[in-house]
């Protein structure tokens, strides 16, 4: 399975400002996913990241709030814009398996996020 | 559209005891069907999946899960549960081509009381 970090791993924030999340596999993949998962609800996913190409976002979500960079195929971020106390939610990074497990999707630890 | 029901808000098992965790879904097409668990303070790890095959899918820490195609369900089970097993787990549900978006269910918190 990927191995999965993100940063940071939680942050008390300001209504108003905006955080970025960065999140790093330790090997190449296509497809990241950005899921969030309010206080005791689901995950909801936000948006696809492919590489070289603009993030695909569910409808719900729009790219001036949660404009995500993919850079590169180990790399992306997310962040969370002019935030509000209703953004306050863990952020989850998740990417496709690899050659064999490619219907699997593997997350990252997530990125409690607490908005005042 | 795709949709994962799980009934139970939350299970509670005495420890030793079988557990079984409910998860109902609807897609249009050929589902693939995946277990989910979360610790506190941690992400998700993948417990097991249904893609095709034997209707019985077994994953880690010793779980297994059923695919019922006739109930459109996927039960995930464990003959005798851990207290360590106490955690939340989430079903979720994606069409077996095309799209590869990941429906989750609601999540059903299981308690092993010791």
């Amino acid at each position: 399975s990927a191995v999965i970090s993100q940063k940071p791993s939680r942050d008390i924030c300001q209504r108003g400002t905006s955080l970025t999340i960065q999140c790093q596999v330790d090997s190449q993949v296509t497809m990241m996913f950005w899921y969030r998962q309010q206080p005791g609800q689901s995950l909801t996913l936000i948006a696809t990241a492919n590489q070289g190409s603009e993030a695909t976002y569910e409808s719900g979500f729009v790219i001036d709030k949660f404009p995500i960079s993919r850079p590169n195929l180990t790399f992306s971020t997310l962040t969370v814009s002019n935030m509000s106390p209703e953004d306050s939610s863990i952020y989850l990074c998740s990417v496709e398996g690899r050659a064999g497990q490619r219907d699997e999707q593997f997350f990252g630890p997530g990125t409690r996020l607490t908005v005042l | 559209a795709q949709s994962v029901a799980q009934p139970e808000d939350q299970v509670n098992v005495a420890e030793g005891n079988p557990l079984t965790v409910k998860c109902t879904y609807s897609v249009s097409g050929n589902p693939y069907l995946f277990w989910y668990v979360q610790y506190p303070n941690r992400g998700l790890q993948f417990l097991l999946k249904y893609i095709t095959g034997d209707n019985l899918v077994k994953g880690s820490y010793g779980f297994e899960a059923e695919f019922n195609k006739s109930q459109t369900s996927f039960h995930l089970k464990k003959p005798s549960a851990l207290v360590s097993d106490s955690a939340l787990y989430f079903c979720a549900v994606r069409v077996n081509f095309g799209n590869e978006k990941l429906t989750f269910g609601t999540g059903t918190r299981l308690t092993i009381i010791p």
